[in-house]
């Protein structure tokens, strides 16, 4: 079955400081893979997204970059936080139209 | 351009009540349209999802919606809550001609005893 990974679950960083989060999948091939962060009291808001390995699209400019080393891997990563960086970041992947994502646990990242 | 419009942030029931979460959509094609659920500090479930099969969507947790298209709606119910449904739940539809998902902002649902 598959199954989707995402670590860690909590994590508080100061500002200025790098930032590396991973997202991976198991039991499928060539997934599609998204970033999403969701900030308190707000919607989700797609961050990125990939079709492939080193395929990233990016949904919104930002202080955040994304990378897909391996197939089933998923990086989003940051030089340096900013306070607005706080969030609920979800990974989620997905293999066709109209299948859905499935969603990770999330990571709840402050930023202090 | 796709979206979802979620009315209400909040609702409130009684146990045992009727749950009644709103979802209207705008697509320029058939959509494929979702409910999720989101329980504290946890990442979103799948709670059903019409994709031009039958207009009455079964999910899971004896969740149900309807795909009206003459009201370009797509509510999701459930006969009687139970305290264990207090959670957020997110409607959401494809994007056109990929699987992005764009979503609404949420409806907080509270159950009472």
């Amino acid at each position: 079955s598959q199954t989707i990974h995402q670590w860690p679950a909590t994590l508080v960083q100061p500002v200025g400081s790098p930032l590396s989060l991973e997202c991976t999948v198991e039991g499928t091939s060539n997934p599609n893979l998204y970033w999403y962060r969701q900030a308190a009291g707000r919607g989700l808001q797609l961050l990125f997204y990939s079709v492939g390995i080193g395929q990233i699209s990016s949904e919104v400019p930002q202080n955040l970059s994304a990378s897909r080393p391996q197939d089933r891997q998923f990086i989003l990563s940051s030089k340096k936080l900013l306070l607005s960086d706080s969030g609920f970041y979800l990974c989620a992947w997905s293999v066709t139209t109209g299948y859905g994502y499935t969603f990770g646990s999330g990571t709840r990242l402050t930023v202090v | 351009a796709q979206s979802v419009t979620q009315l209400g942030s909040h609702v409130s029931v009684s146990e045992g009540a009727l749950v009644l979460l709103r979802c209207n959509y705008s697509s320029s094609v058939p959509p494929y349209l979702f409910w999720y659920v989101q329980y504290p500090n946890q990442g979103l479930q799948l709670l059903l999802k019409y994709t031009s099969a039958a207009t009455l969507v079964k999910g899971i947790n004896g969740f149900e919606a309807e795909f009206k298209k003459s009201e370009t709606s797509f509510h999701l119910t459930k006969p009687s809550a139970h305290m264990s449904d207090a959670a957020e739940y997110f409607c959401a539809v494809t994007k056109v001609n990929t699987d992005k998902l764009i979503f609404g902002t949420g409806t907080r649902l509270q159950v009472f005893p």
